[in-house]
């Protein structure tokens, strides 16, 4: 399988910071990343999907001037979550592609408290 | 809409055999995955499927029935390690992922 490095794997910020979450595919070349997120006990609840060079396309409900993505190389995106509150505190995972459909990989997973 | 469904939690013993189900309703059906999650990681890959029938990798076997939009994972000869969230995600038509809620596994001696 590929090889997909997320970090941090767990953060801890105040209220109204804002915290970076970085993605790299090690081993292939992401032309696709997808951000979700997870509260407990529930489903992989897509976020928003990137192109490398292209701006990202955000579910409804997801707020994209405080989810902001950047996929600028075919390696790394990073998802920045702007002026945090305790309720965007959740499971950030992300999931590069390369186009192949038979298979979806995934980072390490980032765990956020905003408190 | 489109949704995904599956036992929100199974029980089952050390050594036995256990099935998850897992029923769809998407736009568009490019293949059903099967990933294992345990707490506070990432899922893992366990199995895909395109095509209707089985397909056998190990302790594990995914079956899948596109006329019947179903699927089952079936986990053989359990072992404590297995005790973990099992996720049932469907490819639409956009080659969108839609994930059920997965379905929570407890492994007893």
């Amino acid at each position: 399988g590929a090889v997909v490095s997320q970090h941090p794997s767990r953060v801890i910020c105040k209220s109204g910071t804002s915290v970076k979450i970085e993605c790299r595919s090690l081993d292939f070349q992401a032309t696709t990343m997808f951000w979700y997120r997870q509260f407990p006990k529930q489903s992989l609840m897509l976020m928003a999907t990137s192109n490398e060079g292209s701006k990202a396309t955000y579910e409804q409900g997801v707020e994209k001037d405080k989810f902001l993505i950047n996929h600028a190389s075919l390696t790394l995106s990073t998802l920045t979550v702007t002026s945090a509150h305790p309720e965007d505190s959740s499971f950030y995972i992300c999931s590069p592609s390369q186009g192949d459909y038979t298979e979806a990989f995934f980072g390490q997973g980032t765990r956020l408290t905003v408190v | 809409g489109q949704n995904i469904d599956q036992p929100t939690e199974m029980t089952a013993t050390e050594g036995a055999i256990v099935q998850i189900n897992c029923t769809y309703q998407t736009s568009g059906f490019n293949g059903l995955f099967w990933y294992q999650q345990h707490a506070g990681e990432a899922p893992t890959f366990l199995s895909y499927n395109v095509l209707d029938g089985l397909e056998e990798k190990g302790r594990f076997s995914s079956f899948l029935s596109r006329s019947k939009g179903y699927s089952y994972l079936l986990l053989k000869e359990l072992q404590m390690k297995d005790s973990a969230s099992y996720l049932c995600a469907v490819r639409d038509s956009n080659y969108q992922l839609i994930w059920g809620a997965g379905t929570k596994l407890i492994i007893k001696p």
